[in-house]
């Protein structure tokens, strides 16, 4: 069974700094993976999507990579701002076409 | 968000009361899926529907039913038989070609008293 762990649980970290979100996971038989942010009480935005073919993705000061090797994705956050602050999530899809979802990183961004 | 509407946004129910949550979308995606999220924990699917008239079980489907009756509306019953309905629950829609994205609703806040 694919079981997916996002590490650290919560992250502080001052303004500007650069940060890396880690995600893991078991079964390397997926169909894509995604990252997703979470504001509290709000729903889930998408950040970006590896393909399973593919080893990165990019958007603006976002820069996520997959090892299906290894078992690991993570998301680079580069010059972090305080709007960065909220839940990171990542998910795998596996054969189905169905998302499974680790538990998240709490990143709090102090200015 | 964008195309995906999920009423109400919070709401509330006794104890042994049916609940339906609403979802609709105009985003023209053939499948839609609803999860369940609780505190400090990743989404766990409840149920999902890849066509109109079908629909299957997720991890989580026992206490809930869902219906699929028109390809923009997937809502979800959470029966007097689910142990724990308090939960943020959300909805999503997928694209049935290409990437396979998944993308969701605002979400909605049910509290059981």
């Amino acid at each position: 069974k694919q079981e997916v762990t996002q590490i650290p649980a919560a992250l502080s970290v001052p303004e500007g700094e650069n940060l890396v979100l880690n995600c893991s996971f078991t079964d390397s038989a997926i169909y894509n993976l995604q990252w997703f942010r979470q504001d509290p009480g709000k729903g889930l935005t998408s950040l970006l999507l590896i393909q399973s073919s593919q080893r990165e993705q990019t958007s603006g000061r976002l820069n996520a990579s997959l090892d299906k090797s290894s078992g690991r994705s993570t998301l680079y956050i580069a010059a972090s701002q305080p709007g960065d602050s909220a839940t990171y999530l990542c998910a795998l899809m596996d054969s189905s076409y169905k998302l499974i979802f680790g538990s998240g990183t709490r990143l709090l961004v102090r200015p | 968000d964008g195309g995906i509407t999920q009423s109400p946004k919070y709401l509330f129910r006794k104890e042994g009361q049916n609940v339906t949550l609403s979802c609709e979308q105009n985003l023209n995606h053939d499948a839609m899926y609803w999860y369940r999220q609780d505190p400090g924990q990743g989404l766990r699917l409840i149920y999902y529907s890849q066509i109109v008239n079908d629909f299957q079980k997720g991890d989580i489907a026992e206490g809930y039913s869902v219906s699929r009756e028109k390809k923009e509306s997937f809502p979800l019953t959470v029966t007097s038989a689910q142990k724990n309905p308090t939960a943020f629950y959300l909805c999503a829609t997928q694209a049935g070609t290409g990437s396979y994205e998944q993308y969701f609703g605002p979400g909605t806040r049910l509290t059981v008293t």
